[in-house]
């Protein structure tokens, strides 16, 4: 299955600042995906990164908070803007391929 | 929004113990698969089992679906410390989407 590579594994972030963060699979894979984990929750899907085209966000999520990018078949990047306190989560990218999901391995954010 | 709901929220057991966690679900689906999370991070698949599918078994593991009752099934048998993690079900449908359960929080305690 494929290997996703996901940076930055944390970071500690300013409120009313943007991160991006990255995800980059070792093949070309179908699609991509987009979750946040709250703390001590599940994983809430965000978007589905589409190539080449607009992400298509979940009820409750937006393209001005959550822009998301996927240029080729094997890369995407999520930003959090304007970030507040409440947008400290994990975050975390997914894909499927033929040979199904796979997850990057998290980006723990703290915005203070 | 959540697709599944798991109960139970919290399990705790003691080694060599099975341990037994149920996932709801709303909707039709193609497939259900478990993962299991340790502290917080990546997501390690466990098993999948498809909707034509009523029971699969991967070593300890034994799962179990109902379609008719829109639920699933995770026996972990003979339970190790190790086995210390939230499992979560995760269904998807024509979209492809995975959407995941709320999760058990399962301690095993040597």
């Amino acid at each position: 299955s494929a290997v996703i590579s996901q940076k930055p594994s944390r970071d500690i972030c300013q409120r009313g600042t943007s991160l991006t963060i990255q995800c980059q699979v070792d093949s070309q894979v179908t699609m991509m995906f987009w979750y946040r984990q709250q703390p001590g929750q599940s994983l809430t899907l965000i978007a589905t990164a589409n190539q080449g085209s607009e992400a298509t966000y979940e009820s409750g999520f937006v393209i001005d908070k959550f822009p998301i990018s996927r240029p080729n078949l094997t890369f995407s990047t999520l930003t959090v803007s304007n970030m507040s306190p409440e947008d400290s989560s994990i975050y975390l990218c997914s894909s499927l391929s033929g040979h199904g999901y796979t997850f990057g391995s998290g980006t723990r954010l703290t915005v203070v | 929004s959540q697709q599944g709901e798991e109960d139970p929220q919290a399990l705790s057991i003691q080694e060599g113990e099975n341990a037994t966690m149920n996932c709801s679900y709303k909707t039709s689906i193609n497939n259900l698969q478990w993962y299991r999370q340790n502290s917080g991070r990546g997501l390690v698949h466990l098993i999948l089992i498809r909707s034509n599918e009523r029971e699969k078994h991967s070593g300890r593991l034994r799962v179990t679906l109902d379609t008719s009752k829109k639920s699933s099934s995770l026996l972990i048998t003979a339970s190790r410390a190790a086995d210390t993690a939230s499992y979560f079900c995760a269904t998807d449908f024509n979209t492809d989407k995975l959407i995941f359960g709320t999760g058990t929080r399962l301690q095993v305690f040597p």
